[in-house]
């Protein structure tokens, strides 16, 4: 069974710009999650999707968002970038059972950004 | 904001010698995961541990959990060379989200 991809792997942008990542969850998984992570403030939640609703966020600007396909596939977009938006972007799919607990999270090898 | 801190932030061992890890977090969970990072890439899951278990072993790994001190220790057996990464515990606390620990930097010499 494929993993988690993710696209691009690297990406260079400068402040004000926008972005988009991309993340194909593994073969029926339902559930994704965004992770960003950064050395200062560690890996952050992001959001997680699940059937295509956001089923929870986390504190981070309007300038950060996201949606599910249909096909479970997820992107995120950040607008008007700005420097401390360099991380390490992380996605996870998982089964996401609708009220059972958390699931194991299989990640991507992450996306990474640099905001010049 | 973070809800597990680790301890040590970073072990330096030998192959061979045994490495534990120690998780400390802030509210009731539904369970408590474990996860290893390579140089700055992906995740991976080692071992998810629910809330009503007190200890689980996967391999050379080993997990406990005491809920009443919201504490919980990786322990590896054995170590190798190829063990040295970053070690991150991440808490389930129903919101269908991870809350990931501050993470420890194991190094393991040959």
């Amino acid at each position: 069974k494929a993993g988690v991809t993710q696209t691009p792997r690297y990406l260079i942008k400068t402040r004000g710009q926008q972005v988009t990542l991309s993340c194909s969850p593994i073969s029926g998984h339902r559930s994704v999650s965004w992770y960003q992570q950064t050395p200062g403030q560690g890996l952050q939640f992001l959001f997680e999707y699940f059937s295509e609703t956001q089923r929870n966020k986390g504190n981070f600007p309007g300038r950060f968002s996201g949606r599910q396909f249909s096909n479970s596939r997820s992107e995120m977009n950040v607008s008007t970038l700005e420097l401390g938006d360099s991380a390490l972007y992380l996605c996870a799919s998982s089964l996401g059972h609708i009220g059972g607990a958390y699931n194991e999270q299989f990640f991507g090898p992450g996306t990474r950004l640099t905001v010049l | 904001s973070q809800q597990g801190e680790e301890d040590p932030q970073a072990l330096s061992i030998q192959e061979g010698e045994n490495a534990t890890m120690n998780c400390s977090y802030k509210t009731s969970i539904n369970n408590l995961q474990w996860y290893r990072q390579n140089s700055g890439r992906g995740l991976v899951h080692l071992i998810l541990i629910r809330s009503n278990e007190r200890e689980k072993h996967s391999g050379r790994l080993r997990v406990t959990l005491d809920t009443s001190k919201k504490s919980s220790s990786l322990l590896i057996t054995a170590s190798r060379a190829a063990d040295t990464a970053s070690y991150f515990c991440a808490t389930d606390t129903g919101f269908q989200k991870l809350v990931f620990g501050t993470g420890t930097r194991l190094l393991v010499s040959p």
